[in-house]
């Protein structure tokens, strides 16, 4: 039971292009949505957050959108970079009936083009 | 600090045989967490330590028992290795489970079960 869906599953962008990763929830009990950042052979690193009670969080190039209503964020990666080329999982974090578990989206694998 | 570790890296195995994959953190932690990777599925937790001498079952577990040795060191075994436990294993860890707590994972392990 997938309560997270994410996409696309994979993504060519251009170097200093934008890169958008979707993902959409069911359960509005989450409260707490990060991105995980994954480099071939190693494990993923938690790369940014929301909490809902915000619509929109930036850090450096990469900033995530929140719609608290349809269910949905978003991680854009302004001027993508080679070295972005990554995998990135959006997650999410149950609330109390699911206290601090992650459930993660299925990855989207990016490929940024010199 | 060496983070979180796993051992062993890569591990081939026959159906049928068992082993156990091994998890240690050096960040004073008390959750630690155990995930599969695969393809197109993005990270399922297996099972779970909230803090030393508990442990849960998460989104996969059947096929699998964990330990918790100690709050340092949890352990994933496989009692009799399927072909559909061949996957990529990341072992995580995080201050605790209440809270917005970052997971900070290992460098995985990969198992083939032939």
């Amino acid at each position: 039971q997938q309560q997270v869906k994410q996409s696309p599953q994979s993504l060519i962008v251009q170097k200093g292009g934008i890169s958008i990763i979707n993902c959409a929830y069911e359960n509005t009990a989450f409260d707490y949505f990060p991105w995980y950042q994954q480099f071939p052979g190693k494990g993923p690193a938690l790369l940014i957050a929301i909490r809902p009670d915000v619509s929109e969080k930036k850090e450096g190039r990469f900033t995530i959108s929140f719609n608290k209503s349809a269910k949905q964020f978003s991680l854009h990666i302004m001027d993508s970079q080679p070295g972005d080329s990554a995998t990135y999982f959006c997650a999410a974090r149950g609330g109390s009936s699911n206290t601090g578990k992650l459930i993660f989206g299925q990855g989207t694998t990016l490929q940024v083009k010199p | 600090n060496a983070g979180v570790t796993q051992t062993p890296k890569f591990q081939v195995l026959k159906t049928g045989q068992s082993m156990t994959l091994q998890c240690a953190q050096d960040m004073n932690h008390n959750s630690m967490y155990w995930y599969r990777q695969d393809p197109g599925m993005g990270l399922r937790l297996i099972y779970y330590s909230a803090s030393e001498g508990t442990t849960d079952k998460g989104e996969v577990p059947n096929g699998y028992n964990v330990s918790r040795l100690n709050k340092r060191e949890f352990s994933l075994r496989l009692e009799s290795a399927a072909p559909s436990q061949t996957s990529v294993y990341f072992c995580a860890s995080s201050t605790g489970l209440a809270g917005f707590n970052e997971q900070f994972f290992g460098p995985g392990t990969r198992l083939t079960v032939l």
